[in-house]
């Protein structure tokens, strides 16, 4: 299967800070990926759909402007919680499709772990 | 958007029983996708249902999709340690790659 690298995998961070996400397709290239956050024994709830060279769209509830969203490369979409604060502590992953709708698959990273305290 | 019920929430079972866990949609499906999660950990992709009445299997893992598209299954056969984890079912919303995931099941095997 496809493989998706996230980097880092967990970091801690002081309230108001900013943290970026890396996200990578490691051996096929992803115009779309999507990024979910998880929190403590619930399921993911998607966030936003990241696209190559255009703006990401978000869903309903997710803060754009806190959330910030770029894809620069068909292998690389990052994400950046900006002025992050203590409910923002979560599990964040990524994940990309390989083929094309309605019939691909699609792969997810390892995850990463944010704590802002 | 789509909701999705699994079935059950946690699971305990011996070593080499059987099990099957289900996945409900209020909608009809685009696609189905089941996965496991270990916690903390990312999710590993499992199988991929699109045809009503279609049957994937691999190893001893089984995953059906019934011919309505609105209600899939996944059975492992002769449970063992390592099918221990998180099984998430996700499911398309009308073909546009985005997923919507059940509340998961939460698989133990006891030795």
């Amino acid at each position: 299967g496809a493989v998706v690298s996230q980097h880092p995998s967990w970091v801690i961070c002081k309230s108001g800070t900013s943290v970026k996400i890396e996200c990578r397709s490691l051996d096929f290239q992803a115009t779309t990926m999507f990024w979910y956050r998880q929190f403590p024994k619930q399921s993911l709830m998607l966030m936003a759909t990241s696209n190559e060279g255009s703006k990401a769209t978000y869903e309903q509830g997710v803060e754009k402007d806190k959330f910030l969203i770029n894809h620069a490369s068909l292998t690389l979409s990052t994400l950046t919680v900006t002025s992050a604060h203590p409910e923002d502590s979560s599990f964040y992953i990524c994940s990309a499709s390989v083929g094309s709708a309605p019939s691909y698959e699609q792969y997810f990273g390892p995850g990463t772990r944010l704590t802002v305290t | 958007s789509q909701e999705l019920e699994q079935s059950p929430q946690s699971l305990i079972v011996q070593e080499g029983k059987n099990l099957t866990i289900n996945c409900t949609s209020s909608k009809t499906l685009y696609g189905l996708y089941w996965y496991k999660q270990k916690y903390g950990e990312g999710l590993i992709f499992l199988m991929m249902l699109q045809k009503g009445g279609e049957e994937k299997s691999h190893e001893k893992i089984t995953a059906k999709l019934d011919e309505k598209k609105q209600q899939s299954s996944l059975h492992i056969t002769a449970s063992q340690p390592s099918h221990a984890g998180i099984y998430l079912c996700g499911a398309d919303e009308g073909g546009n790659e985005k997923l919507t995931f059940g509340t998961g099941t939460r698989l133990t095997i006891i030795p």
